[in-house]
């Protein structure tokens, strides 16, 4: 069965470093998601691809998060300087389209800390 | 967004049957019912959707109110498999135009005895 990959799927850092995380979305599937789970809450959607184009940012930090998908396939979410207050899981989760009856596949996560 | 109220956890004993509870009081016309569940260290995965009609899949059942302002989750036979936290969500359509995105409360946290 296709799956969501993630990497790395742990990530250690200190304050003020950059850190990227990668997201491989299941083949074919042309909408793309970013979120962010802190530790006892639910996932929050950072960013929305469809395709190559950013459809939803707005709880984007944009001064120092940066989201890309640059041929449509697989993304890369960076952060540039890392704070305590990010430490948490990062999700990427992919579907075949983006309307209310899609399915949602999510990878297993990123986990960060910065110390 | 219309919001969802889930009990903050539930217990339930090995192949007993599970019920969780979700209210939705302000549901529009136009929102889908969604329940995906996280088990522990993975990312949320799908349980079921739906409109206006019960539904049913191998995971689990899914009953609506007939006013649509509640929902029940059902897994028939618990297993020590299904502990998890389990999300029910309302998916919007807004300004005709669905964008898809997910929209998580704190969800239920189902224990299950063996």
């Amino acid at each position: 069965e296709a799956e969501v990959a993630q990497s790395p799927r742990y990530k250690i850092t200190e304050k003020s470093q950059a850190v990227a995380f990668w997201c491989d979305p299941i083949s074919g599937h042309a909408t793309l998601y970013w979120y962010r789970q802190i530790l006892g809450q639910g996932p929050e959607l950072l960013v929305q691809f469809q395709d190559e184009s950013v459809v939803d940012d707005s709880q984007l930090p944009k001064d120092r998060f940066s989201a890309e998908r640059l041929k449509g396939v697989d993304s890369t979410l960076k952060i540039q300087p890392a704070e305590l207050g990010d430490s948490a899981m990062y999700l990427c989760a992919s579907s075949s389209r983006s309307g209310p009856t899609d399915t949602q596949y999510f990878g297993p996560g990123t986990r960060l800390t910065v110390l | 967004d219309a919001k969802t109220t889930q009990p903050n956890s539930m217990e339930s004993n090995e192949e007993e049957p599970v019920h969780l509870p979700c209210n939705h009081s302000t549901i529009s016309g136009t929102d889908y019912i969604h329940w995906y569940r996280q088990l522990p260290s993975q990312g949320p995965e799908y349980v079921i959707h739906g409109l206006t009609s019960n539904v049913n899949n191998r995971m689990a059942s899914l009953a609506i109110a007939e006013d649509r302002k509640s929902s029940t989750l059902i897994l028939h036979r618990a297993t020590l498999r299904d502990a998890a936290v389990y999300y029910c969500i309302l998916r919007t359509i807004a300004g005709g135009t669905s964008y898809g995105k997910l929209t998580f409360g704190q969800g239920t946290i189902l224990t299950v005895h063996p």
